[in-house]
């Protein structure tokens, strides 16, 4: 048990719709992280958020977009999307410079 | 793409055998950890070993770090069958990103 909760865990849209992922970080988590992983890599890093303002973006274009709210959770949103969004998307919630406790993950699939 | 590398890609032993896994960063690090994924699911934290640390356990787990070198190993020792899953090494640049390896499927058979 990580106290990190990602909804939902499968999700299927279709190309150039608009998609919300969410997470639910533990209390203390004060930093969230949002990481996409393609099928047979690492995760790659997208954004990160701490106490409700992004303090830090990985190679991903402005149509990735998220939130961070005072109870600890995080929404990631992608607008457009494309084949290659395809991955699973990982939620990681942590208190400064320690290790991160990721959530399940959710899986999403454009068609 | 990924910023660090993880050797062997794959690595299949027998149950009860010792499993060492390579790792290779090229961004200077606060902190070096280690993960494991089960089945595409989520990352499960294994162990952290700072920068000023060289050698760390935790169970049947070695972590060692050179930073001299930027690498690290994992060591799993006698091994299980639930020991089975992709790891991935993962530096930490303090309050930043973790910039994590490709992975290495570990297979343990019965």
């Amino acid at each position: 048990e990580t106290g990190v909760t990602q909804s939902p865990t499968h999700l299927i849209k279709t190309r150039g719709q608009q998609v919300t992922l969410r997470c639910s970080s533990q209390s203390g988590h004060n930093t969230v992280s949002w990481y996409q992983q393609a099928l047979g890599q690492g995760p790659q890093f997208i954004f990160q958020y701490y106490r409700e303002e992004e303090n830090g973006r990985g190679n991903f274009p402005p149509r990735f977009s998220g939130l961070q709210f005072p109870n600890y959770s995080s929404e990631l949103n992608v607008n457009a999307l494309e084949l290659d969004d395809s991955a699973l998307y990982l939620c990681a919630g942590r208190t400064s410079n320690t290790e991160a406790f990721f959530g399940q993950g959710t899986r999403l699939t454009v068609v | 793409s990924q910023q660090g590398e993880e050797d062997p890609q794959a690595l299949s032993i027998q149950e009860g055998e010792n499993a060492t896994m390579n790792c290779s960063y090229k961004t200077s690090i606060n902190n070096l950890q280690w993960y494991r994924q089960n089945s595409g699911r989520g990352l499960v934290h294994l162990i952290l070993i700072r920068s000023n640390e060289r050698e760390k356990h935790s169970g049947r787990l070695r972590v060692t770090l050179d930073t001299s070198k930027k690498s690290s190993s994992l060591l799993i020792t006698a091994s299980r069958a639930a020991d089975t899953a992709s790891y991935f090494c993962a530096a930490g640049s303090g309050a930043q990103k973790l910039v994590f390896g490709q992975g290495t499927r570990l297979t343990i058979n019965p």
